[in-house]
């Protein structure tokens, strides 16, 4: 089984619908990240948790919010959905790394594509 | 904003060849790392250099960093087909930014067989 899944992998929705996307990962890890990736560029990051109580803003949270709702849980969820929201989402894990908090390697999902029309 | 930037955007090489790809960064990082990425698939790690660290190898992929120019190059020696992928840089800050990764936009390799 992968350690990271994310649910559903393809969305088609309308302008203005509320979507969750969900991620659940069994690798035990404590942070868990949710990241757009839009055609020829990077990826960036929407938010991110260091544990169940902590919840980060990353680049663009603007129109999204999250849940943690366990160590392994981690879901975004867009209000009101408009199509510049159309893009590739990615959840990822990774562990605590260093003390001090260097960034170690991340683990990803395979990505919702989501298409707003 | 992004922080890496990947050069060249594409690359197209014979099976074989060699394939060296380029970032560069603007800030002090703690580390940086190397991901590939099949066609509409999840990110896979494949390599952290640490800024102390001025090489690293892992299998076919050697990566150099240089942090006096913010600057880190992967090479793929001995290319295969299924080495066809986008490849991304990804810095982990300093400080308040050590909590962050922050990717370019890829390099784009196709290995023809």
């Amino acid at each position: 089984d992968a350690d990271v899944t994310q649910t559903p992998r393809n969305r088609i929705t309308k302008t203005g619908k509320r979507i969750m996307l969900e991620c659940s990962q069994t690798k035990g890890h404590d942070r868990m990240y949710w990241y757009r990736q839009d055609p020829g560029l990077g990826l960036r990051l929407i938010y991110y948790s260091f544990d169940v109580k902590d919840i980060n803003k990353g680049e663009i949270s603007d129109g999204y919010s999250v849940s943690r709702q366990a160590q392994a849980k981690f879901s975004l969820s867009l209000e009101s959905a408009i199509p510049n929201q159309t893009a590739l989402y990615f959840c990822a894990t990774s562990d605590q790394g260093l003390a001090g908090g260097p960034m170690s390697e991340q683990f990803f999902g395979p990505g919702t594509r989501l298409t707003v029309l | 904003s992004q922080q890496g930037e990947e050069d060249p955007q594409a690359l197209s090489i014979q099976e074989g060849e060699n394939a060296t790809m380029n970032c560069s960064y603007k800030t002090s990082i703690n580390n940086l790392q190397w991901y590939r990425q099949n066609s509409g698939r999840g990110l896979v790690h494949l390599i952290l250099i640490r800024s102390n660290e001025r090489e690293k190898h892992s299998g076919r992929l050697r990566v150099t960093l240089d942090t006096s120019k913010k600057s880190s190059s992967l090479l793929i020696t001995a290319s295969r087909a299924a080495d066809t992928a986008s490849y991304f840089c990804a810095t982990g800050g300093q400080g308040a930014g050590s909590y962050q990764l922050t990717f370019g936009k890829g390099t784009k390799l196709s290995v023809i067989p």
